[in-house]
């Protein structure tokens, strides 16, 4: 079973300021993503990467970069952090095919709270 | 076990019929969400529940916290439907964490 591990949990972070938050999946997959989950709008797409060295843009890109240096890890960065991110971002790594038939897997998700 | 368990892994259908996917919940959840893969990395948001049963269309969930249980039924399937389904459910515990289920790979043949 793959597993995707997110660090850290929590964070309370000041307006202004600049956040990480990171992804490493052990499964030697390919793609990864990153999703905010917010009431009424499920989960978004932020970036997602197809390998290291990659980043693409997913439905609400902004106000967020993303960096893949290797197969394993995938960043979330915040560089001036708004309250409007505060929210839970998943994580999650899958091992490509079909672009609707891809078989992802999760981290358990980061709390972000921007005060 | 694995706190949440989904069946099957994947599932053949032909158009027209019908069919369920199941969650399993190694302990009492706090509520169930199910997604639809649609293209690269999207995830459409199917249903959210607190608990009982709700209906959007050909699609119907059912939330049984205390028989820690969720299920997913399609019925008349179409070729559109054909993609991968995940649970995710929240745990109790004030936790806002989801843990997702490992989906199910739907294929509809005509």
């Amino acid at each position: 079973e793959a597993a995707v591990t997110q660090s850290p949990r929590n964070k309370v972070a000041v307006t202004g300021g600049k956040v990480t938050l990171s992804c490493n999946q052990t499964n030697n997959h390919n793609n990864m993503y990153w999703y905010r989950q917010d009431t009424g709008h499920g989960l978004r797409l932020i970036h997602y990467s197809y390998g290291a060295g990659s980043t693409e843009k997913g439905d609400i890109p902004d106000g967020y970069k993303a960096s893949r240096p290797s197969q394993e890890n995938f960043s979330l960065i915040l560089e001036l952090a708004t309250p409007s991110q505060t929210s839970v971002y998943f994580c999650a790594s899958g091992g490509g095919g079909a672009s609707s038939n891809e078989r992802l897997f999760f981290g358990h998700g980061t709390k972000l709270s921007v005060l | 076990g694995m706190p949440v368990e989904q069946n099957p892994p994947a599932l053949s259908l032909y158009e027209g019929a019908d069919s369920g996917l199941r969650c399993n919940f190694s302990t009492t959840m706090k509520s169930v969400q199910w997604f639809q893969q649609n293209h690269r990395g999207r995830l459409i948001t199917l249903f959210y529940l607190a608990q009982g049963t709700k209906e959007n269309g050909r699609l119907k969930s059912t939330f049984n916290s205390k028989e820690r249980y969720s299920t997913l039924h399609i019925k008349d399937a179409q070729l559109e439907d054909s993609g991968t389904y995940f649970c995710a459910a929240e745990s109790p515990s004030g936790s806002w964490q989801l843990i997702f289920g490992s989906g199910t790979q739907l294929t509809v043949m005509p």
